[in-house]
């Protein structure tokens, strides 16, 4: 079975402040992928990032970037210069090879980010 | 490219009633998958249909069922409902690229029962 832990339930930064939101996962599994999602009060869903297992390349796509460890099973999620359009709660996700599109959801995790 | 879509967005029933979400896949998306979320449960996944059939099924009762049209539109029923059903219900269509996928969320239906 899959298990995504979010331990940070909330977490609150000024303006310009950076953010950096943990994820840690377990799955039996080698191939998988994970993904942030981030869920703005009007509630959808807003698919952010997505990375396979076999490539533990870090990138930088614009004000987020991520950090992911296999050997830590982290998948760690940055929000650089936090804007106050980024309050939101920010799920991780994983997903299987075979996992026939199953996400398995973290508890999520409350920012909020003040002027 | 339109999104997912989803009917209604907000919809009250009472207790015992039935009720019948909609979901419409993003155009060229076969997989469409349906998530319950509610404060004290999370994320919860409900089940998957590919090309009309159901794939996955999450632990969810018999009450919950779904089905798949062949233009990939899909429909969840709730039978007898109960007060623990309220809910935002999340449509999410898939897109197998790359060896792996992307999956995008409508906006949620918002069901209260009373």
């Amino acid at each position: 079975a899959q298990k995504v832990t979010q331990a940070q339930t909330e977490i609150s930064v000024v303006e310009k402040e950076d953010v950096t939101l943990d994820c840690v996962y377990e799955t039996r599994d080698t191939t998988y992928y994970l993904f942030w999602y981030k869920q703005p009060p009007s509630g959808e869903l807003v698919f952010l990032i997505r990375r396979n297992s076999f490539d533990e390349q870090n990138e930088i796509s614009g004000r987020y970037s991520w950090n992911f460890q296999k050997s830590t099973s982290s998948f760690n999620f940055t929000i650089t210069a936090s804007q106050v359009v980024d309050s939101a709660v920010y799920f991780c996700a994983l997903s299987v090879q075979g996992g026939d599109y199953k996400l398995s959801f973290g508890a999520g995790t409350t920012v909020t980010v003040r002027a | 490219k339109a999104g997912v879509t989803q009917t209604p967005r907000y919809l009250i029933k009472t207790r015992g009633q039935q009720v019948t979400l909609s979901c419409s896949p993003i155009s060229g998306h076969r997989s469409v998958s349906w998530y319950q979320q509610t404060p004290g449960q999370g994320l919860q996944f409900l089940f998957e249909y590919f090309s009309e059939t159901q794939r996955n099924k999450g632990n969810f009762p018999g009450r919950f069922s779904g089905r798949q049209f062949s233009n990939s539109r899909s429909e969840m029923n709730v039978s007898t409902l109960e007060l623990g059903d309220s809910a935002l219900y999340l449509c999410a269509s898939s897109l197998y690229i790359e060896n792996s996928y992307e999956q995008y969320f409508g906006p949620g239906t918002r069901l209260t029962v009373t």
